[in-house]
């Protein structure tokens, strides 16, 4: 039950796009399609932006997409806007019933 | 409204204990997994327990295990984290969390637990 690795802090410039890895094992990650990420934005509940590696859930703008290889997944954000600056967890599930977050990154928009 | 709302968090002595509660409305509670999940001031999200539908499975992060119980009342619509043996590292917001398609989908807006001595 180690906890997922993703960069402390990431950062672009308005309307770049800028990419946030979440690394884990065979065990987890690599082992299922049950990846997911989340958007925090100070003082409030976190909020689901994507699941299954690469869905997104209806309300999430088109800009924010995910994937995988191996036991790495990534969050990408395209056109970045000023409101995606926040911290992004990913989660994946981890066998039995368990599930695994990441320690969460820092999104800056320069 | 799809919602789900924590509460019972508050202050409590090293070695105390605490029961929070999360009801639900807006959805099909009794055909729902739930979670918990915690957030340390300042630290990440962590996956602290899950529940089945009808409570028949129960599964936990190794730091709770054995301290910690989750149970809930479909009747009430509610999911319950009895929490015992309480220790500093446990301070945080308490999140429950609705899991749905490999994810959790929903999200209260979490109890504060702050544990002193």
């Amino acid at each position: 039950q180690s906890a997922l690795t993703q960069p402390p802090s990431a950062s672009g410039s308005p309307g770049q796009s800028v990419t946030i890895s979440c690394t884990g094992t065979s065990s987890d990650v690599g082992g299922y399609n049950y990846v997911s990420w989340y958007q925090q934005h100070p003082g409030k509940a976190p909020k689901r932006m994507i699941y299954e590696v690469s869905k997104r859930p209806s309300g999430v703008p088109d800009r924010f997409s995910g994937s995988k290889s191996g036991n790495t997944a990534s969050l990408t954000v395209s056109g970045l806007q000023a409101e995606d600056e926040a911290d992004y967890y990913c989660s994946s599930f981890a066998g039995r019933t368990d599930w695994v977050f990441g320690g969460g990154t820092k999104l800056t928009v320069l | 409204e799809v919602q789900l709302v924590e509460s019972g968090g508050g202050l409590v002595q090293t070695g105390g204990s605490l029961r929070l509660s999360c009801v639900a409305s807006g959805f099909t509670f009794s055909g729902i997994w739930m979670s918990w999940v915690r957030q340390a001031p300042g630290k990440g999200l962590e996956w602290l327990a899950n529940i089945k539908e009808d409570g028949s499975e129960k599964s936990y992060v190794d730091s709770v295990k054995g301290r910690f119980t989750i149970s809930r009342d479909n009747a009430k619509n509610s999911v319950y984290l009895q929490m015992n043996s309480l220790r500093a590292e446990d301070t945080a917001v308490y999140h429950c969390a609705r899991v749905s398609v490999g994810s959790f989908d929903i999200w209260g807006q979490g109890t504060k637990v702050t544990v002193s001595s």
